[in-house]
């Protein structure tokens, strides 16, 4: 069975500081991985998706970027952190084949003071 | 582009009463539909997902159709009970291949006895 870990649970950082938050998939092979944010009361809104090692591709700028250093690893990151970067940082990963549903990770909260 | 309309922002319903929450979309192609529920600090978990046939997807007594003549996919269940208080997300994937997906902005269901 497939298990997906994120890290940190939570972390509250200041404007302007970095921000390292990963996932980590165990389970599935070459996994298709995204990255999701969800503003506080707000829908979910795709960041990144990455079907292969070291290819990231994004969906929409919010200054924020990412990586796929192995095959299970999945990390998003900036230099500078923004007050609208609040909120929860979900990592997905897709099904091969049929409806290609996707299963959340349990989220990363961030609160940015 | 792909988009996805639910209408209702909370849905406020009585115990033992039918749920019916709205998904509209708009896809150049034919998409995936999916329902996702959401518990308050919680990951959003898959409920539903659509067949590409007449078949009609159902979990935890839920149930939704697809129908490609309205583009509608709304959830119902016959009789709401308060464990069912969450939040709800309708979504699609275009069949295009592509690996993005698209949230509508979700539906607060509240049961009350």
């Amino acid at each position: 069975a497939q298990t997906i870990h994120q890290w940190p649970v939570a972390e509250i950082k200041a404007v302007g500081s970095p921000l390292s938050l990963g996932c980590t998939i165990k389970g599935k092979s070459s996994p298709n991985l995204y990255w999701y944010w969800q503003a506080t009361g707000g829908t979910l809104q795709q960041l990144f998706y990455s079907i292969t090692v070291g290819q990231v591709e994004s969906v929409v700028q919010l200054n924020l970027s990412a990586s796929r250093p192995k095959d299970d690893q999945f990390i998003l990151s900036t230099e500078k952190l923004l007050l609208s970067h609040s909120g929860f940082y979900l990592c997905a990963w897709r099904i091969t084949g049929g409806a290609y549903e996707q299963y959340f990770g349990p989220g990363t909260r961030l609160t940015v003071l | 582009g792909d988009s996805v309309t639910q209408t209702e922002g909370l849905v406020t319903l009585t115990e033992g009463l039918p749920v019916m929450l709205n998904c509209t979309y708009q896809s150049t192609y034919s998409p995936f539909l999916f329902w996702y529920v959401q518990h308050l600090n919680e990951a959003p978990k898959l409920l539903l997902k659509s067949f590409t046939d007449n078949k009609r997807p159902e979990h935890q007594g839920f149930h939704a159709t697809l129908h490609k003549s309205s583009s509608s996919f709304h959830l119902q269940k016959s009789s709401a009970q308060l464990s069912d208080s969450a939040l709800y997300y309708c979504a699609l994937r275009a069949n295009t291949g592509n690996y993005k997906y698209v949230f509508g902005a979700g539906t607060r269901l509240k049961v009350i006895a």
